[in-house]
């Protein structure tokens, strides 16, 4: 119940495209959904999160849908960028437990 | 400022030395936090300090040992590593457990 699954694991887009990335859970007590970007020999850096109350959240290029009563949630970059490759990650918790992350997508933007 | 800082960035040690990984942050934050990370995998949780108590300790092997001296600062001591502990070594901060955590950079661990 603690697990976030994301997908897919690999993807490529070409500049200008869309880049989507889709993470599913079990666990409905989790209420809030932070989406973290992780540069080769990097920490993650928090890119930008959601709470369920809310259906959508957009930051700029990036955006996060939420489907509560399907338990998903995805991001969406637009306009991709040779400079949004990196892996991102997916991630999840309720006030009792610890960051649930999903395995990770390894996005490449050609250009 | 959200900024965690660790230190050293890069790590080779032996098998036999002892070595120690820093992490500071200034942003108030009362929960750190050690995450172990391998290539193309998420990061795992080790360790988990609040209010500089360890409050989580994920079955983690006595080799690591944690140290939160105060609110800013936060060790890892190593100590008789394995090669299959070389990894990327992550701090990360809240305001509290839980909360928005926030990443440093990362120590680069070689284990010979």
């Amino acid at each position: 119940q603690q697990q976030v699954k994301q997908s897919p694991q690999s993807l490529i887009v070409q500049k200008g495209g869309i880049s989507i990335i889709n993470c599913a859970y079990e666990n409905t007590a989790f209420d809030y959904f932070p989406w973290y970007q992780q540069f080769p020999g990097k920490g993650p850096a928090l890119l930008i999160a959601i709470r369920p109350d809310v259906s959508e959240k957009k930051e700029g290029r990036f955006t996060i849908s939420f489907n509560k009563s399907a338990k998903q949630f995805s991001l969406h970059i637009m306009d991709s960028q040779p400079g949004d490759s990196a892996t991102y990650f997916c991630a999840a918790y309720h006030s009792g437990s610890r960051l649930t992350f999903g395995e990770g997508t390894q996005l490449t933007v050609n250009p | 400022d959200t900024e965690v800082t660790q230190t050293p960035k890069h790590l080779v040690m032996g098998m036999t030395n002892k070595k120690s990984l820093k992490c500071e942050q200034h942003m108030g934050h009362r929960a750190m936090y050690w995450y172990k990370q391998k290539a193309k995998k998420p990061p795992e949780l080790m360790f988990v300090y609040s209010y500089e108590k360890l409050s989580i300790n994920e079955s983690v092997p006595s080799r690591f040992s944690p140290e939160c001296p105060n609110s800013s600062l936060l060790n890892l001591h190593l100590h008789a590593l394995q090669p299959e502990d070389s990894a990327l070594y992550l701090c990360a901060s809240s305001l509290r457990v839980p909360d928005t955590q926030y990443f440093g950079p990362g120590t680069r661990l070689t284990v010979l």
